[in-house]
Order: structure tokens, then sequence, then C-alpha cells
């Protein structure tokens, strides 16, 4: 069946440092992989997306990175701040379908 | 520009009782989702709606769940009875489809509404 799922549900990270959360997906129909953030008590927030045909795309502080070979996604955050503290859930749509499947989360805590 | 907007945002009720969401989406966003997100996990689609249509309802638990979106703007989730396990966060999103501009994976979400279940 199609899966969106995380290796580790918890990661703490010193403020300044690097962090990176990975994804695994089964799915290999998905066209899209999307990162989203959200913090407590509030709705998920898109953070960035990658196209199936791509393997790199980079934001502000953000890069995510995929590889279809291993069906892995993964969410690189550089010099991690406070305001990063959340939980993080990676998920895929299918360009025609519109449905966003989710996965289960990781929760990223900034260490001040 | 105004987000997702949802009410109420939080909501106790005894077992077996009635329960409604409200929605109002994104102006201008056709597509409106209503997800339900339990405690630890990610959010699961309910029903997507393009426009007034329900185009995908697979998940919705028909028996005691029901939807509606009227002129294709405002939304309503309605739950009776509740159950015990009905107890979660629903949250409802929306975005423009097809894709005109932004993220092809960009869904606006409300801050949901938690429902309690005694």
């Amino acid at each position: 069946g199609e899966s969106v799922g995380l290796h580790l549900p918890t990661l703490s990270v010193q403020e300044g440092d690097n962090s990176i959360i990975n994804c695994a997906y089964s799915n290999s129909a998905s066209d899209y992989f999307i990162w989203y953030k959200q913090e407590s008590g509030k709705g998920p927030q898109f953070i960035i997306d990658i196209r199936s045909n791509m393997d790199k795309r980079q934001g502000q502080r953000v890069t995510v990175l995929l590889n279809k070979t291993v069906k892995h996604l993964s969410l690189q955050i550089a010099a991690t701040q406070p305001g990063d503290s959340a939980v993080y859930f990676c998920a895929e749509r299918r360009l025609r379908g519109e449905k966003l499947t989710f996965g289960t989360g990781t929760r990223l805590t900034i260490i001040p | 520009e105004a987000g997702v907007v949802q009410s109420p945002r939080y909501k106790i009720i005894e077992k077996k009782q009635p329960v409604a969401f409200w929605c109002n989406p994104i102006s201008g966003h056709n597509t409106l989702y209503w997800y339900l997100q339990n405690l630890g996990q990610g959010p699961e689609l309910l029903i997507r709606y393009e426009n007034e249509e329900a185009v995908d309802d697979s998940q919705l638990p028909k028996d005691r769940f029901s939807a509606e979106r009227l002129k294709g703007v405002d939304s309503t989730l309605k739950i009776q009875p509740a159950e015990l396990g009905d107890s979660a966060v629903y949250l409802c999103a929306s975005s423009s489809y097809p894709v005109q501009g932004g993220a092809a994976g960009e869904l606006f979400f409300g801050e949901g509404s938690r429902l309690t279940v005694l």
C-alpha cells in the first residue's frame, strides 16, 4: 500500500546547528513531495516541495533532497533557530489527484 | 490577506451528542479540504471539495459524518452522534485548483477545531 513514513519521532538540535529530518515513502507514483511545519496549536504550514523529477531543491535556510532509488526524502534546516521547534511532516501528492497524504511527523526541538 | 478561518477552536461534548465545525477558506480558493488529526499523527483526509462538489469523500465515515459546502465557499462538517474515538483536531484547508501560482504542494490550513468527546 501507499505510505509516507518518518524514521525518527523526535530530534533535538543545538541552536545554530544544522538539522536533518528524514522520511521514507513507498508510493513511486507521487508527483510531489512536500514538507510541512506544525507548531503547537496551529495548522500545518507549507515549507517547501519538490517535484518527483528533481533530486534537490533549496529555499531559505531549507533544502529538500529526494532519492528516488531508495525512496527517501530529507529536509535540511541550516543554522537552526528557536522558532524552528515544531513537528515536521513529509507528505506526498499526486498532481492529478490533488490528495495530500501525510506521514506521522518528527518533533524537532531546538536547544538554546 | 485573511487565512483559513475555523470555528469553534475548542469543543467539548458528551458522547452521542451532535457537533458541527465551520470553515471559511481563503478568498478565491475553489478547493477545500477537511482533515482529521489525531494526537501525534499526521492529518488524514476526510473529504475534498472542488467548488461545491465533493470529489473525494472515500475516507468520510458516512454513517455519522456529513459535510456540505453550499455556494462553493464556506463549509461545515458535522458529526452525529459523536463517539469517544472522534476526539481529535479537525483541520480545514484550502487551495486553488488547478494550481495557479505558488507551490504545487501548498495547502493553506486553518488552526483547527479541537474536539473532546467525554
